[in-house]
């Protein structure tokens, strides 16, 4: 089955700078990378998602980029606010199933 | 719009006592639907998803069980709570496969086993 990895578990970062999270991923068949931000005591929330005919997707202050031949692909959130503060997750889906295999998350703290 | 709905939103159960949460989905028809647990910590662990009403996969072993029985209603369900039972519960819902299937995620049930 699909095998997500997510890295870092935990990022701070200063208000105003950028945070990168990355994800890697086995099945070469994957086509779809959705990110979630969950903040504290609520449900996941779909923030940006690409997929695997684009290379790069960007909405505002947030970019998702993708590398197949690496299997591999990347949140960036520029110019962060405090409220950016969260458990970001990355997740993927491989071919024609339904289900989504989640990465283990990342706690971003922005620090004012 | 489409809309997800879960309750309670909180519970608190003794140990051996049944549970039974429930999911609700408007605004949408024939939707995927999903049921996660989130322990302390982050990861999410897909318990059951439902592709078609009375169709139930299971993806863990447990002592969970769950049941589509309207083409909206997705319900979660044990005869004997345990301790490791506890978690924050997480509906979903989705439409289609493949490059379609954004998932949308109900508000949560954080249920605690004593």
């Amino acid at each position: 089955g699909e095998n997500v990895e997510q890295h870092p578990s935990t990022l701070s970062v200063q208000e105003g700078d950028s945070a990168v999270i990355k994800c890697t991923y086995s099945d070469s068949a994957s086509n779809y990378f959705p990110w979630y931000k969950q903040e504290l005591g609520k449900g996941p929330q779909l923030i940006i998602d690409i997929r695997s005919n684009v290379g790069e997707k960007k909405d505002q202050r947030i970019a998702v980029t993708l590398n197949k031949t690496a299997k591999h692909f990347s949140l960036h959130i520029t110019e962060t606010q405090p409220e950016d503060s969260a458990v970001y997750f990355c997740a993927v889906l491989s071919g024609s199933a339904r289900q989504l295999t989640f990465g283990s998350g990342t706690q971003l703290t922005v620090l004012p | 719009s489409q809309t997800i709905h879960q309750w309670p939103a909180t519970l608190v159960q003794p140990v051996g006592s049944p549970l039974s949460l429930e999911c609700t989905v408007e605004g949408t028809s024939n939707p995927n639907l999903y049921w996660y647990r989130q322990a302390a910590g982050r990861g999410l662990q897909l318990l059951f998803y439902s592709v078609g009403i009375g169709q139930i996969s299971s993806e863990v072993p447990q002592n969970l069980s769950a049941s589509r029985p309207q083409d909206r209603q997705f319900i979660l369900s044990s005869k004997k709570l345990l301790l490791s039972d506890s978690g924050f519960y997480l509906c979903a819902w989705s439409v289609g496969t493949g490059l379609k299937n954004e998932q949308f995620f109900g508000p949560g049930t954080r249920l605690t086993v004593l």
